[in-house]
């Protein structure tokens, strides 16, 4: 049964500490997400890859936040230095954004509950 | 960017009661992606609609894209306590360096009392 999986599922930790989110994509999606839900905002898109490479990372604050793909089957998102503002739940989802299939389904991860103090 | 306005923001209903959720685009969609959430899990997949006109079903929950392909509606018949949960639409705004990508609503949270 493949599933996006993410680490760790609760992270409570202090204002100005690093948080590190892990995310491993079903394997042979091509296209990595991460989101971050809050009641105010509802779900934002953060940033994408595709291939590993990254499309679009608007969505993120780029002084404090960063998104990687080391390899094909890890995604991490860094937050240096962490903020109370970041109390969120973020996401990871992948797909396969495959334009033969025309199918850009998403499947979602359980989400990390960050809670910055 | 395309924009997508979900209505109503949250829906009380009793069990066995019907429902609608409607989905309402800025632009038009090129696929329309409909996930439901339960509280402290992830998006799970319910229907894409592609084509104008277009409906699909699933069990008791049926999902419509308009034939303009600017608004959705899910609705679902005879509403279960399982059926609770946050329901969000997400569109496929087309080809190009966006493949891949979805704009999300905000939700609909709905809630079924016994």
């Amino acid at each position: 049964d493949a599933r996006v999986t993410q680490t760790p599922r609760d992270k409570v930790t202090e204002m100005g500490q690093e948080v590190t989110m892990r995310c491993q994509p079903i394997l042979g999606h091509n296209t990595v997400f991460w989101y971050r839900q809050t009641m105010m905002q509802g779900l934002e898109l953060l940033a994408y890859f595709r291939n590993r490479a990254p499309l679009d990372d608007s969505g993120m604050p780029k002084d404090r936040f960063s998104a990687e793909m080391p390899d094909a089957t890890l995604a991490t998102l860094k937050i240096q230095p962490s903020e109370p503002r970041d109390s969120a739940v973020y996401f990871c989802a992948s797909g396969l954004g495959d334009p033969r299939t025309s199918t850009n389904e998403q499947f979602f991860g359980p989400g990390t509950r960050l809670t910055v103090l | 960017s395309q924009e997508l306005e979900q209505s109503p923001q949250s829906l009380i209903v009793q069990e066995g009661k019907n429902l609608t959720i409607n989905c309402t685009s800025s632009k038009t969609l090129y696929g329309l992606y409909w996930y439901k959430q339960k509280y402290g899990e992830g998006l799970i997949f319910l229907m894409m609609l592609q084509k104008g006109g277009e409906e699909k079903s699933h069990e008791k929950i049926t999902a419509k894209l308009d034939e303009k392909k600017q608004q959705s509606s899910l609705h679902i018949t005879a509403s279960q306590p399982s059926h609770a949960g946050i329901y969000l639409c997400g569109a496929d705004p087309g080809r190009g360096s966006t493949l891949g990508r979805l704009y999300f609503g905000r939700g609909t949270q709905l809630t079924v009392w016994p």
